[in-house]
């Protein structure tokens, strides 16, 4: 079975500065997908970014980006620019290839803290 | 765009009680996925269907039953309600042509007293 973990329960930015939130992951499939959500205090699940494993390019989505290292599985999200309405609960997600209805597998969490 | 639409938002059972919650996917969207998020915790797979058969089942207990009907709405029935039930539950759902993407609905809040 494949595992996510976020190692950063926690984390804060100064409004306009960069972060880096942290996300590693387990699994003998070689292809798969991996996602990045937000949930804000409205507790809705909002897609952020998403990386196919077999494209060795890292995506990116306006102020965010990822890095992808498949060798190390690391999947980390930088947010650049942050801002006030980025405060919220990241969680990192693991999507197998394989058919259609496959669950998405959530790590722990990272809560963000966006300073003014 | 047309959202998931989850209903109903909120609830309030009893232990012992039955729940039935209800999800509409996005027009066009062919699969739809029911998470269990507990109170500061990541969201739990529970079941999902596709093209109206079961894809995929996670850890759902089984007192919960779920099934997606010909218009693709899906409907989670909840017997025997424990105190422990109490969380958000989500409905997702995904389509053929980006089927790995799953959108969220906004969520039903069960509280079990």
């Amino acid at each position: 079975a494949q595992t996510v973990t976020q190692s950063q329960p926690e984390m804060s930015v100064q409004e306009a500065e960069t972060v880096t939130l942290s996300c590693t992951y387990d699994t003998s499939e070689s292809d798969y997908y991996l996602f990045w959500y937000k949930q804000p205090p409205s507790r809705q699940m909002i897609l952020v970014i998403r990386q196919e494993a077999y494209k060795q390019q890292n995506a990116t989505e306006n102020r965010f980006s990822v890095n992808f290292q498949k060798a190390a599985k690391s999947f980390s999200l930088k947010i650049s620019d942050s801002q006030l309405g980025d405060a919220a609960m990241y969680f990192c997600a693991y999507r197998s290839i394989e058919t259609s209805g496959s669950r998405l597998t959530f790590g722990e969490g990272t809560q963000l803290t966006v300073n003014p | 765009a047309a959202g998931v639409i989850q209903s109903p938002r909120h609830l309030i059972k009893e232990k012992r009680e039955t729940a039935t919650l209800k999800c509409y996917p996005i027009p066009r969207h062919d699969t739809v996925y029911w998470y269990q998020q507990g109170p500061g915790q990541d969201p739990q797979f529970l079941i999902s269907f596709y093209e109206k058969m079961q894809s995929d089942k996670g850890s759902i207990p089984d007192r919960f039953s779920a099934q997606q009907f010909s218009d693709y709405h899906s409907e989670l029935n909840m017997s025997s309600l424990e105190l422990g039930d109490s969380a958000l539950y989500f409905c997702a759902s995904s389509g053929r042509l980006v089927h790995y993407e799953q959108y969220f609905g906004p969520g039903t809040r069960l509280t079990v007293t």
